[in-house]
């Protein structure tokens, strides 16, 4: 079965600094990646995915995120954040051609900044 | 554009009572999903529904029960609640697996935090 490890449960960074929020994942089958944000009192939405083709992947409020098959990453990065991005991030993962119910989500990387 | 709509923002319910968590779609989608939000543990998936009627177990089902009446409704029921439950429900829907053709994503609501005490 697939898996997914956020190992940074909480990024502080000042605002208009870069910052890389890592997601690896294991799974022995061609997968789907994407990464949803929550922001304070509000449930998930879709910030990118990654279903095939180009390996770097453009999603909405300027983050972007690169799929690595060698190192099974999937790591979300800004180059210059607000504040209006702290909030939580989730990596999710699940295997091809599979319903959502079969999506896996990690733990959570909480982004926190501050002018 | 599509609205996932929990019907109470926050919960408080005592040991034993009989919950109900009410979660209304509006875009026809067929598929309907209930996670439970820990903090540290992510998401994790409780039931979902492919269709009216029909229902499948996620990763944690114990302790939980569902329904589907109609299309664009999907109720989570706690039996009888305990401390344990004590969670951020969301609830979120799609109308196709995703995919390259599909494109398709999850919508979802904007959750429950439920506390029993």
């Amino acid at each position: 079965a697939q898996s997914v490890t956020q190992l940074d449960s909480q990024v502080p960074v000042f605002e208009e600094a870069p910052v890389e929020l890592r997601c690896n994942y294991s799974s022995s089958v061609s997968v789907y990646l994407f990464w949803y944000v929550q922001y304070p009192n509000q449930g998930l939405q879709l910030l990118l995915k990654y279903l095939s083709g180009s390996t770097l992947v453009k999603g909405i409020n300027g983050f972007e995120a690169e799929f690595n098959k060698s190192q099974t990453s999937f790591h979300l990065r800004k180059p210059s954040v607000h504040i209006s991005d702290t909030a939580e991030y989730f990596c999710a993962v699940s295997v091809v051609n599979t319903g959502f119910q079969k999506l896996v989500f990690g733990t959570g990387t909480r982004l926190l900044v501050s002018p | 554009d599509v609205k996932v709509t929990q019907s109470s923002r926050y919960l408080v319910k005592r040991t034993g009572e009989k919950v109900f968590l009410e979660c209304v779609q509006d875009m026809d989608h067929e598929n309907m999903f209930w996670y439970r939000q820990d903090p540290g543990l992510g998401l994790r998936l409780i039931y979902f529904s492919y269709d009216v009627k029909m229902k499948e177990k996620g990763d944690i089902p114990e302790g939980y029960s569902v329904s589907r009446e109609k299309k664009e409704r999907f109720s989570l029921i706690l039996e009888s609640a305990s401390t344990n439950q004590t969670s951020m429900y969301l609830c979120a829907s799609s109308l196709y697996a995703p995919s390259e053709a599909t494109n398709e994503k999850l919508f979802f609501g904007s959750g429950t935090q439920l506390s029993v005490l």
